[in-house]
């Protein structure tokens, strides 16, 4: 069975640094994908980041990395120079082989 | 817009009504999802269809019933709610079931409200 954990649930950050947030997966799977996911107010899921369990340099997308220690399991992400529009909810997920689950998510506040 | 969309955004129903959600696709995808977040809660994954045909139903009540006519098209039949089934419902697709590479495109969802 599949599990994602994300241990925080409500973060604060000033505008303009840098914040991570954590996620930790459990899979007996070899092959699986690790995605993130902001979810605004509005209710959409956006898709921001995605990192392959075989890939070996750690996924970037613009202001987006992720931190992926495989060993460890986690796959954590990084917001660099917040923006107050990065105020939202950010869910960590997994898919392996076929069904996304995802963890409880993260609620970001970024303050002026 | 992200390629999928979800009608209504919102919707308020009675336990005793009968109502349909609609989600719909135009990019090439061939696996439909239908997720509930409620609040407080992580997202539930309720159904799979792969090429209109239905491959998983995680165990959820036979008040929702969900209808695929074609690969764009997705539908959650809903009667006799309960006020517990209040909550967004996310529809998602994505081009294969199979590929652990390939995320999920989502809509905006519905919020459901049963009183």
């Amino acid at each position: 069975a599949q599990k994602i954990t994300q241990t925080q649930p409500g973060m604060f950050v000033q505008e303009k640094e840098a914040v991570t947030l954590d996620c930790t997966y459990d899979t007996s799977d070899p092959s699986y994908g690790l995605f993130w996911y902001k979810q605004p107010s509005s209710g959409e899921m956006i898709f921001l980041i995605y990192q392959g369990s075989y890939d070996q340099q750690n996924a970037t997308e613009g202001r987006y990395s992720l931190n992926f220690q495989k060993a460890r399991k986690s796959a954590n992400l990084v917001i660099s120079a917040s923006q107050l529009g990065d105020s939202a909810m950010y869910f960590c997920a997994m898919r392996a082989p076929s069904r996304l689950s995802f963890g409880a998510g993260t609620t970001v506040t970024v303050r002026a | 817009e992200t390629g999928v969309t979800q009608t209504p955004r919102h919707l308020v129903m009675g336990m005793t009504n009968k109502k349909s959600l609609k989600c719909e696709q135009h990019l090439g995808h061939n696996a439909m999802y239908w997720y509930k977040q409620s609040a407080k809660k992580p997202l539930e994954l309720m159904f799979v269809y792969n090429f209109k045909e239905q491959t998983e139903n995680n165990s959820v009540p036979s008040r929702f019933s969900p209808e695929c006519p074609n690969s764009s098209h997705l539908f959650l039949h809903l009667h006799t709610l309960q006020p517990e089934d209040s909550a967004l419902y996310l529809c998602a697709s994505s081009l294969s079931p199979d590929r652990g590479d390939y995320g999920y495109t989502f809509g905006s969802g519905t919020r459901l409200t049963v009183v």
